[in-house]
């Protein structure tokens, strides 16, 4: 039973346009959301994260959105840069601060030059 | 400052034998987990401790076991080791307080012949 969804295994876009990486979950009571990038032979790097008191959150290139009615969330890379190229995992928590996070099973993000 | 140190990176193990990871957390986080990742899927959730003390246990046999120290680092242990296991094994750390995120070490790669 797969509760976090990343139904595009795979996407790729040019340098500088906007990367858009989609997650879907089943569980209502998942209320915090987060997205990691991940380099091969290297462990998950935090990006952003987001509470299901919010609708959006902003860092630099990277926005999260969350459609809480269609448990839906996304990132928005802005301006995509070779570098972005990894695989995207989304992950959701049904407490914030217990650290039992669901992950999906990523999106591998080719950005090309 | 010094992130999550795993060891030992890599491992090669024979079936039917035990093996122990070992994790360091970031200094001043008392809160450590592990999780599983094997290829093409995303991390599986092992085990959560903070304080020293089990606050959380995913869906894994009795084989897998861990335990975390006075000074916050972890073991994570797997007995009769089976094929199956091989894998990414990745400790994640976390501070205190609601909605900070965990932070992960390279990982412990795994391999059962």
């Amino acid at each position: 039973d797969q509760q976090v969804k990343q139904n595009s295994p795979s996407l790729s876009v040019q340098e500088g346009r906007i990367s858009i990486l989609n997650c879907d979950y089943t569980n209502s009571m998942f209320d915090y959301f987060l997205w990691y990038k991940k380099y091969p032979a290297e462990g998950p790097t935090f990006l952003i994260s987001i509470s299901s008191i919010k609708d959006k959150n902003e860092d630099g290139r990277f926005t999260v959105f969350l459609n809480k009615s269609a448990k839906h969330l996304s990132l928005h890379i802005v301006p995509s840069q070779p570098g972005d190229s990894a695989v995207y995992f989304c992950a959701a928590s049904a407490i914030i601060g217990t650290y039992k996070y669901i992950f999906g099973t990523g999106t591998r993000l080719k950005v090309l030059a | 400052d010094a992130g999550v140190t795993q060891s030992p990176t890599h491992l090669i193990k024979t079936r039917g034998q035990q093996v122990t990871l070992r994790c360091s957390p970031i200094s001043g986080h008392k809160s450590v987990s592990w999780y599983q990742q094997v290829l093409g899927q995303g991390p599986q959730f092992i085990f959560q401790y903070y304080e020293k003390e089990e606050r959380g246990r995913g869906n894994f046999p009795d084989r897998f076991s861990a335990r975390q120290f006075p000074n916050y680092s972890s073991e994570l242990n797997v007995n009769a080791l089976l094929l199956g296991d091989s894998a990414l094994y990745l400790c994640a750390s976390s501070g205190q307080g609601q909605g900070t995120e965990a932070f992960f070490g390279q990982g412990t790669r795994l391999t059962v012949v």
